[in-house]
């Protein structure tokens, strides 16, 4: 099952902060994020394992609430270069399932 | 640049014919994984081959098929093409099998079926 994220899209103004959600109706056991611009190939940001761990990456974090089936992607500070749109992959046994995206735009 | 390498960049066939998808997984990574993005679905995982193996398979329709073979490269086979197959199609590769590490993707591979 798809996992849902929330919001849809978002637009920033640079230096703002924003927080992207994930959500699974199904058991997790990793969550992935990444970052895609238009026309390009997904770029990895971070991994999440069970255990509640949250993970940093220069001014983007995240955190993952197995027993909620939930992962937030938190980002600070915004830059232009945070625009493209955001998933998450979560694995569900021996699936691989892509959220349903987050487009988020950061202008100046 | 992924590592990860995918050929031909794009594609253009009419319905009814058979394409292959080529990719090269990074150096050292044997899992390989194959997505299809439409605009409509989304980002859907298709299957992945760990080390020559099939591991899981995702959405893929019985018209599609995929191979990985001894030196690693994998292809995706797409046959009695529809329209609706016209998408972006990506694969990954990773280091191990269970999905637990980084995924890395190639940069697409863009298939129109007119």
């Amino acid at each position: 099952q798809q996992p849902v994220q929330s919001p849809q899209a978002v637009i920033l103004r640079e230096g703002e902060d924003a927080v992207i959600n994930c959500s699974s109706s199904k058991a997790l056991y990793s969550v992935h994020w990444y970052r895609q611009k238009h026309g390009e190939a997904p770029v990895f940001l971070m991994i999440l394992l069970k255990g509640g761990e949250q993970k940093g990456h220069e001014k983007i974090s995240a955190s993952f609430n197995e027993k909620k089936q939930q992962s937030s992607l938190y980002l600070t500070a915004s830059q232009l270069s945070y625009s493209g749109t955001y998933f998450c992959g979560t694995r569900t046994g021996n699936q691989f399932y892509f959220g349903t995206g987050t487009s988020l735009t950061v202008i100046p | 640049d992924s590592g990860v390498t995918q050929t031909p960049k794009h594609l253009i066939t009419a319905t009814g014919q058979r394409v292959t998808l080529r990719c090269s997984p990074r150096s050292g990574d044997l899992s390989v994984y194959w997505y299809q993005q439409s605009l409509d679905q989304g980002l859907q995982f298709l299957i992945q081959y760990y080390n020559g193996e099939e591991r899981a398979k995702g959405n893929i329709l019985e018209r599609f098929s995929a191979q990985q073979f001894p030196d690693l490269h994998s292809e995706l086979n797409l046959s009695s093409l529809e329209l609706g197959d016209s998408a972006l199609y990506f694969c990954a590769s990773s280091t191990r099998d269970r999905g637990a590490d980084t995924q890395y993707f190639g940069p697409g591979t863009r298939l129109t079926v007119l």
